[in-house]
């Protein structure tokens, strides 16, 4: 089965940016897709179709997918931005969602 | 606005059974593509099952053959039936829906779930 992996932890200052990283086999031939869940909350979609963000997610969310690794930018970060944060792929031979292992985004 | 509420989670034995529910509002669970997804304790997302719009089912292989996945039109309503249930099947059980096309699928919203503990 498909495999993305993500770093455990990114730790980031107030202002700075975040860069989350997920990483499979050929990723950039997949649609990857983020979700951040804090803490006690269901997750919420940020990032869809690699780089779009749905209605409500501020610009400070970019995506971006290319070769072996897909990446989740957080411009200018926030403390309200601390949270895990999951890619996800579809694996159309298995009709299977595929999620990374999860980044905890800590703002120091 | 979408809205997911889940219930039916509660404390079941090693061995045991129980059916979740996840009531949708503002949109049809029979014209999506309707999810189960389940968290362990301090762990990650990780997919169990999904029913699209036509009926056809797929589970995760950890759950294939002990749950099932089913609606019902008339109440708007997701379930999952959980059978032969284990200590690994302990974890928060989110629905969400999917937005599917292109070859890509992604879950634009989300539950906020409904806690499954298996103990004795």
């Amino acid at each position: 089965s498909y495999v993305l992996t993500q770093p455990p932890s990114v730790s980031v200052a107030p202002g700075q940016t975040a860069r989350i990283t997920c990483g499979g086999n050929n990723i950039g031939s997949k649609t990857v897709h983020w979700y951040q869940q804090r803490p006690g909350q269901a997750p919420v979609l940020v990032v869809y179709d690699d780089r779009d963000r749905p209605s409500g997610i501020p610009e400070r969310f970019s995506g971006s997918n290319s070769g072996n690794t897909a990446t989740l930018t957080i411009s200018r970060v926030e403390a309200g931005d601390e949270a895990d944060y999951y890619c996800q792929v579809w694996d159309s031979r298995s009709d299977h969602y595929v999620f990374g292992t999860g980044t905890e985004v800590t703002v120091l | 606005e979408v809205q997911l509420v889940e219930s039916g989670g509660g404390l079941v034995q090693p061995g045991g059974s129980l059916r979740i529910s996840c009531a949708a509002s503002s949109f049809t669970v029979s014209s999506n593509y309707m999810n189960w997804i389940r968290q362990a304790p301090g762990r990650g997302l990780e997919w169990v099952s999904v029913m699209y719009s036509g009926g056809a089912t797929y589970y995760a292989d950890s759950v294939k053959g002990r749950f099932t996945i089913s609606r019902d039109t008339s109440k708007n309503t997701l379930y999952l039936q959980m059978s032969t249930l284990g200590a690994d099947d302990t974890a928060m059980y989110y629905c969400a829906r999917g937005s599917c096309g292109g070859g890509r699928c992604y879950l634009d919203s989300w539950g906020q779930g409904t806690l499954v503990t298996v103990s004795s």
